[in-house]
């Protein structure tokens, strides 16, 4: 299994600010994924980053709203734009192994729009 | 919009009792069927996963079993102990829906909150 590591863990944010979170990985991974999860609720995804491609977003996430990078095989961020309270939430970097179909999930950034 | 619908939304039982989470999926890209648990402040873990060869997996104390027919799968727990109090998310892979489409994305239930009584 891959070891993701996040940062920060948590962040109190004003409105109208952006936050960029930080996600790494312990072994080169092909796909990567951004998932977004409120309070008491399940697991969203946001979009998925390829390596040497453009980001590809789910219904009702823009790239202006949360840009993606992913600059090589162990790395990725999500900028959070122009903050507002209902972006506050749990979110989690994931990446995929395609041998095993298994997928894993770092331990989220926690964040609080205030 | 592709669905998995997981019951119940929480669930009690004393130490020792067997828990049973249900999944439902509608089309998937591929038959593989993973769930996760996951602890207040932590990202979700994978648990366990079953790609339906056979129609039952056991993990120490975690079986997955599998109804291809019904489009159904169910976590099983054994001697549940309250370390086991977690939140339970089961995944079905996304049905392809265009030919570009990369499908290995995962649908994630609503998630079953578990208490397990001392």
């Amino acid at each position: 299994s891959a070891v993701i590591s996040q940062k920060p863990s948590r962040d109190i944010c004003q409105r109208g600010t952006s936050l960029t979170i930080q996600c790494q990985v312990d072994s080169q991974v092909t796909m990567m994924f951004w998932y977004r999860q409120q309070p008491g609720q399940s697991l969203t995804l946001i979009a998925t980053a390829n390596q040497g491609s453009e980001a590809t977003y789910e219904s009702g996430f823009v790239i202006d709203k949360f840009p993606i990078s992913r600059p090589n095989l162990t790395f990725s961020t999500l900028t959070v734009s122009n903050m507002s309270p209902e972006d506050s939430s749990i979110y989690l970097c994931s990446v995929f192994g395609l041998a095993n179909y298994e997928q894993y999930f770092g331990p989220g950034t926690r964040l609080t729009v205030t | 919009q592709q669905q998995v619908k997981q019951s119940p939304q929480s669930l009690i039982v004393q130490k020792g009792g067997i828990p049973i989470i249900n999944c439902a999926y509608e089309n998937t890209a591929f038959d593989y069927f993973p769930w996760y648990q996951q602890f207040p402040g932590k990202g979700p873990a994978l648990l366990i996963a079953i790609r339906p060869d056979v129609s039952e997996k056991k993990e120490g104390r975690f079986t997955i079993s599998f109804n291809k027919s019904a489009k159904q799968f169910s976590l099983h727990i054994m001697d549940s102990q309250p370390g086991d109090s977690a939140t339970y998310f089961c995944a079905a892979p996304r049905a392809y829906q265009r030919w570009s489409d990369s499908s290995y994305k995962l649908i994630f239930g609503s998630g079953t909150r578990l208490l397990v009584r001392p």
